[in-house]
């Protein structure tokens, strides 16, 4: 299916824990993007990407890693998983910095 | 750090009648984009207007941008129970020399149409 998907839509996890967040998009955006939403903050850049093997910190990176070996996916990795991570987690792709951003539907993260 | 500020907060209102939200920022931007969230769900792209322009419409959909004010304004005409959704403004900001752009976005409106 075209567009940009992520999964897994829900996840439950206990502190302490290593979890992946997949995020998968089918027209070869050069842009990749992670934000957080929690209530009362939008939308936080958490780390963005501006082509395979090219990945920087955004925002909030702290307790967060990514990596970028192929330009249609763009996987986020919490290291060990804080109580202050839960969230729900978006990712989007960009054709280029300034253009419209395409977001996934979302994963909701809960971090017990 | 958030550059673009909506209000109101939340705005509740009847089908047919008119929406204003207004989005504030503080730095100079290269442009400025309105989405839509329904509950639950992604961000969808409305509308981009680039900080040369004015005004910008499309469908129902009216924006403004006043960039010696650093504001823009979405006004969503005739609205419908479907335009229930949050709307967030996301101006863009450059990251470093090399010219990335990221957009911030601000809390977002809370559109309340009811039949």
């Amino acid at each position: 299916d075209a567009g940009i998907t992520q999964s897994p839509r829900y996840k439950i996890t206990e502190t302490g824990r290593q979890v992946t967040l997949m995020c998968h998009q089918t027209w070869s955006h050069s842009y990749m993007f992670w934000y957080r939403q929690d209530l009362g903050h939008g939308l936080r850049l958490i780390y963005y990407s501006a082509a395979a093997d090219i990945t920087d910190k955004g925002e909030v990176p702290d307790g967060y890693v990514v990596s970028r070996s192929k330009t249609e996916n763009f996987p986020l990795t919490l290291e060990s998983a804080t109580r202050s991570q839960t969230s729900v987690y978006f990712c989007a792709s960009s054709a280029s910095s300034y253009n419209e951003q395409f977001f996934g539907p979302g994963t909701r993260l809960t971090v017990l | 750090s958030q550059q673009g500020e909506e209000d109101p907060q939340a705005l509740s209102i009847q089908e047919g009648e008119n929406a204003t939200m207004n989005c504030s920022y503080k730095t100079s931007i290269n442009n400025l984009q309105w989405y839509r969230q329904n509950s639950g769900r992604g961000l969808v792209h409305l509308i981009l207007i680039r900080s040369n322009e004015r005004e910008k419409h499309s469908g129902r959909l009216r924006v403004t941008l006043d960039t010696s004010k650093k504001s823009s304004s979405l006004l969503i005409t005739a609205s419908r129970a479907a335009d229930t959704a949050s709307y967030f403004c996301a101006t863009d900001e450059i990251l470093f020399s090399g010219g990335y752009n990221k957009l911030i976005f601000g809390a977002g409106t809370r559109l309340a149409v009811h039949p």
